[in-house]
């Protein structure tokens, strides 16, 4: 089965530094989800893209759904300690109620 | 409203053991998923019921059956669990619409010796 790729696989950064994760394809989305996983926990939904092109912020995240509709981008801003997770990213495309998901973008942050 | 809710939360099981993981969710959504996670693998569909009544197969359902009991609860069975099963389960669910997004349980740790 397909998976999407992420990178990178894991980070270690300091906390205030800024974060950039991806997640690429090779067959296009109509619907990009990124997910955040706390350890022994489930996935939580952070932000939904829609349209290709689109940008949308929560809080301190930004994510872009790409023009290609291959590609997704996430972007943390002042990270503080409790960003440490795994970062999934998910596609979905036409009316299917699957989602695939990315292999995910290990965060530490140090203080 | 406890959204997404699995028992157990931990489970160890011996080769050719049965067992039900079960999951249930309060926010009337009519699409459930079961997906298991695998170190650096992400999460893979089993399983997925679009709405009360049916199921479909996902990526990975090879030794595994549901079954969508209503719309609220969607159970995942290892008739003969093997080691290869060792894995973290989580139930997901959906509101039926475009936009797909999906809730997630706080997970089934199994483990199979």
């Amino acid at each position: 089965g397909q998976q999407l790729n992420q990178s990178p696989q894991s980070m270690f950064i300091q906390e205030g530094e800024d974060v950039s994760m991806n997640c690429t394809s090779s067959s296009i989305f109509n619907t990009w989800l990124w997910y955040k996983q706390d350890p022994g926990e489930g996935p939580v939904l952070l932000i939904a893209l829609y349209k290709a092109g689109e940008l949308t912020s929560n809080g301190r995240l930004t994510a872009q759904f790409g023009i290609t509709r291959k590609d997704s981008f996430l972007n943390i801003s002042a990270s503080i300690p409790s960003d440490v997770g795994i970062y999934f990213c998910a596609g979905l495309t036409g009316t299917a109620s699957k989602l695939t998901f990315g292999t995910g973008t290990r965060l530490q942050v140090t203080l | 409203n406890a959204g997404v809710t699995q028992t157990p939360k931990f489970q160890v099981l011996k080769t050719g053991q049965s067992m039900t993981l079960q999951c249930a969710q309060d926010m009337n959504h009519n699409s459930m998923y079961w997906y298991r996670q695998d170190p650096g693998m992400g999460l893979r569909l089993i399983y997925y019921s679009a709405s009360e009544g049916t199921t479909d197969k996902g990526e990975v359902p090879n030794g595994y059956n549901v079954s969508r009991l209503n719309k609220r609860e969607f159970s995942l069975r290892l008739e003969s669990a093997a080691p290869s099963q060792t894995s973290v389960y989580f139930c997901a669910s959906s509101d039926r619409g475009p936009y797909n997004e999906q809730f997630f349980g706080p997970g089934t740790r199994l483990t199979v010796l």
